[in-house]
């Protein structure tokens, strides 16, 4: 069965300082993968998605990248952090349109 | 065009009743209709999904309802529990481009009391 994995499950990190959020997907091969944000309360936006290895899409413009150096894996990527990228970030793939989604990581910049 | 419309925000039911949540699109292309239930501090979870050439779909409680000409599907909740409180989202999505993107709705927060 497939699994999606989420580290680190809670991260507070202070205004400037890097981020790397890291997704993986066992038990299929050449998934879409997608990040998504979700601030308190609000729904879903969607921030990058990517159709294979090295191929990236970018929904929304922001200071946060996106990256896909092996197939079931899928990183997302701040260079200087801003309060508003604080969030639950949401990892999910999807074979034939269904999507899955992985457990979350809450991040909080302070 | 790519919006996905939901409704109520919010909506309280007592255990045992119905629960209908609404949602509205107007791209045609849109192909595939998820709803997803999301606990606090969880990622959400597909509950039912629907395809546009069937009107109704059922799995245990829940039913999806869609209506083609209208560019509508619901969800309904029978026999409403305490465990069913949640944000329940719907979604649509189309195959084009390979991509499989989800539109989704804003959310409602169900809150089921005992």
């Amino acid at each position: 069965s497939q699994t999606i994995h989420q580290w680190p499950a809670t991260l507070v990190q202070p205004v400037g300082s890097p981020l790397s959020l890291e997704c993986t997907v066992e038990g299929t091969s050449n998934p879409n993968l997608y990040w998504y944000r979700q601030a308190a309360g609000r729904g879903l936006q969607l921030l990058f998605y990517s159709v294979g290895i090295g191929q990236i899409s970018s929904e929304v413009p922001q200071n946060l990248s996106a990256s896909r150096p092996q197939d079931r894996q899928f990183i997302l990527s701040s260079k200087k952090l801003l309060l508003s990228d604080s969030g639950f970030y949401l990892c999910a793939w999807s074979v034939i349109n269904e999507q899955f989604f992985g457990p979350g990581t809450r991040l909080t910049v302070l | 065009q790519q919006q996905v419309k939901q409704s109520p925000q919010s909506l309280i039911v007592q255990k045992g009743g119905i629960s209908i949540i609404n949602c509205a699109y107007e791209n045609t292309a849109f192909d595939y209709f998820p709803w997803y239930q999301q606990f606090p501090g969880k990622g959400p979870a597909l509950l039912i999904a629907i395809r546009p050439d069937v009107s109704e779909k059922k799995e245990g409680r829940f039913t999806i309802s869609f209506n083609k000409s209208a560019k509508q599907f619901s969800l309904h909740i029978m026999d409403s529990q305490p465990g069913d409180s949640a944000t329940y989202f719907c979604a649509a999505t189309t195959a084009e481009g390979g991509s499989e993107k989800l539109v989704f709705g804003k959310g409602t927060k169900l809150t089921v009391n005992p």
